[in-house]
């Protein structure tokens, strides 16, 4: 069976304090791994896809990176208003599997 | 511009009541998707259409019904609330099934069954 895991589950930061969100997965035929950032209240927002082992992507203050067994999210100085959840889900076939996501929280 | 769009934002109602949540994207996407995201914050596919064709249908009651009348909207009708339903529902839409693109949601519906 499919499966994804996000760890840790909560992590504190201070503004400025950089660190990384772990996605573990296992699934046969991956096709894609998607990073999603949610805010309270609201739907998850696209981040990244990254499609095969030794892909990187950034977005601002944001980098995803992508082995065979997993990916992470690496946030370099961040800020308050990165404080949000964000979940990583793989594709096999027609659909996406999520995991329970990371809830971040950047203090000022 | 709303992307993907659901109405009503929030839904209480009583058990034993049948309820419709709409869902509409303008993105011109082939593609669309109702999600359940649980008190724990899990984010779980229920149903999938692709121009109107369902596609994905999990292991979901047969009280849920999803129905897309056209390839930009889905609506989920479920009828028979039970307490188990609360959570809160989200639609999105991506350009095709199968290959690995984004999905794009909406705002969520949140469903409170009392």
């Amino acid at each position: 069976e499919d499966q994804v895991t996000q760890s840790p589950e909560a992590l504190r930061l201070q503004e400025g304090e950089s660190s990384s969100l772990n996605c573990s997965y296992t699934v046969s035929g991956l096709r894609g791994l998607f990073w999603y950032r949610q805010d309270p209240g609201k739907g998850p927002e696209f981040l990244f896809t990254l499609y095969s082992a030794g892909e990187e992507k950034e977005k601002e203050r944001l980098k995803a990176t992508l082995t065979k067994k997993e990916s992470f999210l690496h946030i370099t100085a961040p800020k308050p208003e990165d404080s949000a959840t964000y979940l990583c889900a793989v594709q096999r076939s027609e659909k996406l599997v999520f995991g329970k996501g990371t809830k971040l929280t950047v203090n000022p | 511009d709303t992307a993907v769009s659901q109405t009503p934002k929030y839904l209480v109602t009583q058990m034993g009541n049948d309820k419709s949540i709409k869902c509409e994207q303008n993105l011109g996407h082939d593609t669309m998707y109702w999600y359940k995201q649980d008190s724990k914050k899990f984010l779980k596919i229920m149903f999938s259409y692709n121009n109107k064709e369902l596609i994905i249908n999990e292991t979901v009651p047969n009280r849920f019904s999803p129905k897309s009348p056209d390839k930009a909207h889905l609506n989920l009708h479920i009828n028979s609330l039970e307490l188990g339903d609360s959570a809160v529902y989200f639609c999105a839409s991506s350009r095709r099934s199968g290959d690995p693109y984004e999905q794009y949601f909406g705002p969520g519906t949140r469903l409170t069954v009392t």
